[in-house]
């Protein structure tokens, strides 16, 4: 499985843009990128998932260059409600050779008022 | 997410006791997963299971089993609770269609004295 790594932690206030870049140097070609998000003492909850280019959804968007290698969240304007951890995950999502999940450390993002 | 529960939500036992952790859904999905978070840390994967017949071990294995009962039921257990094994844990189904959206319950609390 590609590993990913994402900044431990992000500060922001309300009203921004927010973006969170994730690296996965070794993604494989059957690999999608997915996006979850998790507030304190809850589990996590799908946000997005994307193969290549753009992926928007009432939520955010998820940009992904043509080399697959990284990819940014996009948060807009966001809000106090919008702190939580993100977590990016790369995976087989060909039906069935998947299921196996990793999840990293995550990047917290505070949104300060 | 109402449609995956987990019980207990939690529990606080002592070192040596056999603990059961339960999950329920009534999503419909085959596939079905135990995490466990610790503090400050990301998830990682105890067992999955993708059908009833199918149970495979993840990072984690070592200290745990589990119990496809049925479809909709999944059980973690601890055989012999030891104190580093005190975490968040959290049950997750998905589907065949979109294997990487993982549905998650709200979680169990378990802490072992």
């Amino acid at each position: 499985l590609a590993k990913t790594t994402q900044p431990i932690s992000m500060d922001s206030y309300e009203g921004q843009e927010v973006n969170i870049t994730c690296s996965h140097n070794n993604i494989a070609t059957n690999d999608y990128i997915t996006w979850y998000q998790q507030f304190p003492s809850q589990g996590p909850r799908f946000i997005i998932q994307g193969y290549k280019t753009k992926v928007t959804n009432e939520v955010a968007s998820l940009f992904i260059p043509a080399d697959r290698k990284s990819s940014t969240l996009s948060l807009p304007r966001v809000s106090l409600s919008d702190t939580a951890v993100y977590y990016c995950l790369v995976g087989d999502a060909i039906r069935g050779n998947t299921g196996k999940l990793i999840f990293g450390q995550g990047t917290t993002l505070q949104v300060k008022p | 997410d109402a449609d995956v529960t987990q019980t207990p939500r939690n529990r606080i036992t002592k070192t040596g006791k056999r603990i059961m952790l339960e999950c329920s859904q009534t999503k419909g999905h085959d596939r079905m997963y135990w995490y466990r978070q610790d503090p400050g840390l990301g998830l990682q994967l105890i067992y999955y299971s993708f059908d009833v017949k199918d149970i495979n071990k993840g990072e984690i294995s070592d200290g745990y089993s589990v119990s496809r009962q049925a479809q909709a039921k999944f059980s973690l257990s601890l055989e012999s609770a030891i104190p580093n094994q005190t975490a968040l844990y959290f049950c997750a189904t998905s589907g065949l269609e979109s294997d990487d959206e993982q549905f998650f319950g709200p979680g169990t609390r378990l802490t072992v004295l």
